[in-house]
């Protein structure tokens, strides 16, 4: 299958913050990326597809200028989380897509 | 309502026997794709296999396998052999088009935990 990276894989940041989440696609160029949240013990849910060169479709409910998304070339899409709060707590992952999605290891990020 | 349904409880299997995880799903496009995935507690998410809804056969992977009913509208997954490695999270997905196109966001279900027992 295809490999997806994210980076970093954990991170802990202070209230008030921002944090940046890249997503890879390493041995395959993609058009779109996704973006997922997963609260503990819960399913993945989707807050926003990635474009190359385009804005991003963002997921009813998902506040756009909170979760700042960049495709800016066909291997690389960040995610950042703008003034981090608890509340924001989660595990993010990406995906790329190519014949199927194929998902990064997810990052876990703590908002103290 | 939602698009997939998963309400399984946490299921146990013993070592090397076959266990199914069931999935339904709803929609009104009549091309559509189903998956499923694995998520150990790692978290990382792994594609085990996928049902076209034109697909005539049940599709197979190793010891993954698909039961699709089409008019029941479930793509339950069969694991046969179970091993301890099998001990994971199961997600079962769609996407409306089964076909490469614009619209290929997944929906998950709500997922089903494994323990595969030695």
């Amino acid at each position: 299958g295809a490999v997806v990276s994210q980076h970093p894989s954990w991170v802990i940041c202070k209230s008030g913050t921002s944090v940046k989440i890249e997503c890879r696609s390493l041995d395959f160029q993609a058009t779109t990326m996704f973006w997922y949240r997963q609260f503990p013990k819960q399913s993945l849910m989707l807050m926003a597809t990635s474009n190359e060169g385009s804005k991003a479709t963002y997921e009813q409910g998902v506040e756009k200028d909170k979760f700042l998304i960049n495709h800016a070339s066909l291997t690389l899409s960040t995610l950042t989380v703008t003034s981090a709060h608890p509340e924001d707590s989660s595990f993010y992952i990406c995906s790329a897509r190519r014949d199927t999605q194929f998902f990064g290891p997810g990052t876990r990020l703590t908002v103290l | 309502a939602q698009k997939i349904t998963q309400t399984q409880p946490g299921m146990f299997v013993q070592e090397k026997e076959a266990v199914t995880l069931d999935c339904t799903y709803d929609t009104s496009d009549p091309s559509y794709g189903l998956f499923w995935y694995k998520q150990p507690s790692s978290g990382e998410m792994i594609f085990l296999i996928y049902q076209g809804s034109y697909d005539q056969q049940n599709a197979t992977e190793g010891r993954y396998s698909l039961n699709f009913q089409k008019a029941r509208k479930s793509a339950n997954l069969v694991i046969s052999a179970s091993q301890l490695g099998d001990s994971a999270m199961y997600f079962c997905a769609m996407r409306e088009s089964s076909f490469t196109g614009a619209n290929s966001k997944l929906t998950f279900g709500k997922g089903i935990t494994l323990s595969v027992r030695p």
